[in-house]
């Protein structure tokens, strides 16, 4: 089973400002299927990113993803108000899905 | 519109069983291979388990931590999937979501319902 570190856990930010989020895999991830997503308090995930890099549909284009093998990165260009929220990674195999703990990013 | 719609959650004892649904509208729900993926009050998310679709052989799999005591399932002719899950511990409190990756409905997941065991 695929381990996934996010880091950091907490990024305090302001609207506006750039915001780069990691995520490692404990072994490579095959096809690149690692997916990020955003959640809100009392809110279902909501899917951001798919196969590394592919936005969601409605997504806005602010949200990018980047990275294979091992090193993923989810980069919101500039922090709206609405971004403040937490992030998971996301692993999808062929047999299991995995998840990272998460990194929340807050207003400072 | 594309919808995944959760039921079946409630207080049940240490020990005790519950069935979840997942009823599904406004896409092919036969081709989507689907997942449970659970939350526990204030803690990330956890996946409990997937059904293939059955033209890929309708297989389930399961996480660690509930593999032989839940059950995953899906009828078709009602767009649903279920959630059986036997031998309740305190540790399997949590809103339990259905979702899927599948293309047909890349992203799309319910609102969750929530399942607390306690005595």
């Amino acid at each position: 089973e695929i381990v996934l570190t996010q880091s950091p856990g907490t990024l305090s930010l302001s609207p506006g400002e750039r915001a780069t989020l990691s995520c490692r895999a404990s072994q490579s991830v095959s096809g690149s299927y690692l997916a990020w997503y955003q959640q809100k308090p009392g809110q279902a995930p909501r899917l951001l990113i798919y196969v590394a890099s592919s936005r969601a549909t409605g997504i806005p284009d602010r949200f990018s993803g980047s990275g294979s093998g091992t090193d993923f990165t989810l980069t919101i260009s500039r922090l709206e108000p609405e971004d403040f929220a937490v992030y998971y990674c996301q692993h999808y195999g062929s047999s299991s899905w995995t998840f990272g703990q998460g990194t929340k990013v807050e207003i400072k | 519109e594309v919808q995944l719609v959760e039921s079946g959650g409630g207080l049940v004892k240490p020990g005790g069983s519950l069935r979840l649904s997942c009823a599904a509208s406004g896409f092919t729900f036969s081709n989507a291979w689907m997942n449970w993926v659970r939350q526990a009050p204030g803690k990330g998310l956890e996946w409990v388990g997937r059904i293939k679709s059955k033209s890929d052989g309708g297989t389930t799999d399961y996480a660690a931590p509930v593999k032989g005591t839940f059950t995953i399932s899906r009828d078709d002719s009602k767009n649903t999937m279920y959630l059986q899950m036997n031998s309740l511990k305190t540790e399997d409190t949590a809103v339990y979501y259905c979702t899927t990756l599948s293309s047909v409905a890349r992203g799309t997941w319910g609102q969750g319902t929530l399942v607390t065991v306690s005595s």
